[in-house]
């Protein structure tokens, strides 16, 4: 157990539509990371944020959203959902902005039929 | 911009064989280079990581990795596979250009047989 929290684990919706993904990063953790997962991209960097503020930006769509909150959880908002969304989406956390390897959580699995 | 790259998607080793999963480095400056592992259906575990504290970095689960910087590599290699090894393992360096985002590789699925 990495000890970082990730809501849903499974979403299956509709194209078109809005979903929200949750993460609580690990106890003391300040920077928290998104990334999706799908078989022909890999593992692709979406946003970053350090206490609160975004520090990063990776290939994120437009549609795409994030926040850390001042509870440090992070929320990643997906919407006007396509079928190319469909993938593994991943939150890391990390003890500092320059310092401290990933801790992954289990991912929440999207599917967008 | 520093990368990685993962040479070879798929690895198959019999069950005590070497295992020797490639990975190199571009980087301007000096690196900081991780491996991690994902079985089927959980998220990435760190195996180990690379700090430039010493060339030679040992990791969980009897893994260890060398970082060459001649040959811009940091393999990961393991003496004797073990069924439980089969898995997905990924190199990583962290950018340290400023966004200190973490850029992985593209993956290496290792097929342990019996």
């Amino acid at each position: 157990d990495s000890g970082v929290t990730q809501t849903p684990k499974h979403l299956i919706t509709a194209t078109g539509q809005r979903v929200t993904l949750r993460c609580s990063p690990r106890s003391g953790d300040l920077s928290v990371y998104w990334y999706q997962q799908s078989l022909d991209q890999g593992l692709q960097f979406l946003i970053q944020y350090y206490n609160g503020e975004e520090r990063a930006k990776g290939n994120i769509l437009e549609r795409f959203s994030a926040q850390q909150f001042p509870d440090l959880h992070s929320e990643l908002n997906l919407s006007s959902l396509e079928l190319g969304d469909s993938a593994l989406y991943f939150c890391a956390s990390s003890v500092g902005f320059t310092t401290g390897e990933l801790f992954f959580g289990e991912g929440s699995r999207l599917t967008v039929l | 911009a520093q990368s990685v790259t993962q040479l070879g998607s798929h690895v198959s080793v019999s069950e005590g064989a070497l295992v020797l999963l490639r990975c190199n480095y571009s980087s301007s400056v000096p690196p900081y280079l991780f491996w991690y592992v994902q079985y089927p259906n959980q998220g990435l575990q760190l195996l180990l990581k690379y700090t430039s504290a010493a060339t030679l970095v040992k990791g969980i689960n009897g893994f260890e990795a060398e970082f060459k910087k001649s040959e811009t590599s940091f393999h990961l290699t393991k003496p004797s596979a073990h069924m439980s090894d089969a898995a997905e393992y990924f190199c990583a360096v962290r950018d340290t250009s400023g966004t200190y985002k973490y850029i992985f590789g593209t993956g290496t699925r290792l097929k342990v047989l019996a």
